[in-house]
């Protein structure tokens, strides 16, 4: 399974665009890349799933090189309630798709 | 739609009791079922892989006869922790995979706290 990396945390201010880039040298090429968001005490909840160039939905969008060794969330515009840990994660598509978690990134945003 | 629901949401329990939880996928079926333990101010890690039908497949050093886990239909899987100890106390977290999409779905977690 791929390993990533992530910053362990960031800084923003509402209003402002957050892009959290995460690294996965090893990804293989039956893998999606997969970002979700959590916050504390529930469960984490998909934002976006890709698995080449880009990938747009109405909360996020999605980055990813031609060499899918990283890829970068990018948040538009967030606000108070974007403070949260958000963990990227690659998994094969197909078969039982286990994930394994990183550290995530813990995104706090400021007034 | 993919939502899934986990109850309890909170359990409390003495030491040497057995707690269930369930995890359920609500509009969609889920061949496949994931369970997560999480700790404070810590990342998910994955406990085991719940397959509809058979037996689960173990993360290394999850003990086997202490969490059991039974994957009985598609949209239903359990997580017994058996003779629970303080140390047990955490945050459990079941996923669901939606074939479809082959993109998984979290519930919202089950806190248990062992006395």
């Amino acid at each position: 399974l791929a390993k990533t990396t992530q910053p362990i945390s960031m800084d923003s201010y509402e209003g402002q665009e957050v892009n959290i880039t995460c690294s996965h040298n090893n990804i293989a090429t039956n893998d999606y890349i997969t970002w979700y968001q959590q916050f504390p005490s529930q469960g984490p909840r998909f934002i976006i799933q890709g698995y080449k160039t880009k990938v747009t939905n109405e909360v996020a969008s999605l980055f990813i090189p031609a060499d899918r060794k990283s890829s970068t969330l990018s948040l538009p515009r967030v606000s108070l309630s974007d403070t949260a840990v958000y963990y990227c994660l690659v998994g094969f598509s197909g078969g039982y798709n286990k994930l394994i978690f990183g550290a995530g990134t813990r995104l706090a945003v400021h007034p | 739609g993919a939502v899934v629901s986990q109850h309890p949401s909170r359990v409390i329990c003495k030491s040497g009791t057995s707690v269930k939880i369930e995890c359920r996928s609500l509009d969609f079926q889920a061949t496949t079922m994931f369970w997560y333990r999480q700790f404070p101010k810590q990342s998910l890690m994955l406990m085991a892989t719940s397959n509809e039908g058979s037996k689960a497949t173990y993360e290394q050093g999850v003990e086997k006869d202490k969490f059991l886990i039974n994957h009985a239909s598609l949209t239903l899987s359990t997580l017994t922790v058996t003779s629970a100890h303080p140390e047990d106390s955490s945050f459990y977290i079941c996923s669901a995979r939606l074939a479809d999409t082959d993109t998984q779905y979290f519930g919202p977690g089950t806190r248990l706290t062992v006395l």
